[in-house]
């Protein structure tokens, strides 16, 4: 069975301080998409980042990094310097099956984390 | 981007009566869609995959004859919730995939409150 792991509940920092959400997965599936999403009060979803399971490729996009790690099956996500309009529900989804090059098979999410960003 | 959106954003119904979710593809055609619940300060959770033209599939434990799907056209799929209670009080947000890079987008979701 596929199952994501988002150990933190609730995370606070202060603004401008780094912030590690960490995410573990399991599957067996040799090919599957790793997703994180940001969900703020309002509850829409925003789509942060797609992985899939043959890029460990660590990315960045401004503040946020990601760092995949198969060896370990953790899909960790960093926010650097974070500030008050981070603060939100984050989860991490595990895509099952790879039939779709984008990933768009029905996702696993994780219980999320919810970050506070006190000013 | 594709766009996914539901209708209506929230609703207040008394219990025993039904209500009816759209989720709408705006701009690519969906032959899938999924629909996802998320109950307070929870997590997302799959309740089913609503097929075009054929009958939806069902999670275990969901119940297809309280949570009926419909996915009538290529951009249209519809939740009912029948004989609703205050349990049934969620938020509801539907998937589908599509566009270029067939991504999966979801819609802005539905707050039901059963009262």
């Amino acid at each position: 069975a596929q199952k994501v792991t988002q150990a933190q509940t609730e995370i606070s920092v202060v603004e401008k301080e780094d912030v590690t959400l960490d995410c573990v997965y399991e599957t067996r599936d040799t090919t599957y998409y790793l997703f994180w999403y940001k969900q703020p009060p309002s509850g829409e979803l925003v789509f942060l980042i797609r992985r899939n399971s043959f890029d460990e490729q660590n990315e960045i996009s401004g503040r946020y990094s990601w760092n995949f790690q198969k060896s370990t099956s953790s899909f960790n996500f960093t926010i650097t310097a974070s500030q008050v309009v981070d603060s939100a529900v984050y989860f991490c989804a595990l895509s099952e099956g790879g039939g779709y090059q984008g990933g768009s098979e029905k996702l696993v999410f994780g219980k999320g984390t919810k970050l506070t960003v006190n000013p | 981007g594709a766009v996914v959106s539901q209708h209506p954003s929230w609703v207040i119904c008394k219990s025993g009566t039904s209500v009816k979710i759209e989720c709408r593809s705006l701009d690519f055609q969906a032959t899938t869609m999924f629909w996802y619940r998320q109950f307070p300060k929870q997590s997302l959770m799959l309740m089913a995959t609503s097929n075009e033209g054929s009958k939806a599939t069902y999670e275990q434990g969901v119940e297809k004859d309280k949570f009926l799907i419909n996915h009538a056209s290529l951009t249209l799929s519809t939740l009912t919730v029948t004989s609703a209670h205050p349990e049934d009080s969620s938020f509801y947000i539907c998937s589908a995939p599509g566009g270029v890079r067939d991504e999966q987008y979801f819609g802005p979701g539905t707050r039901l409150t059963v009262t």
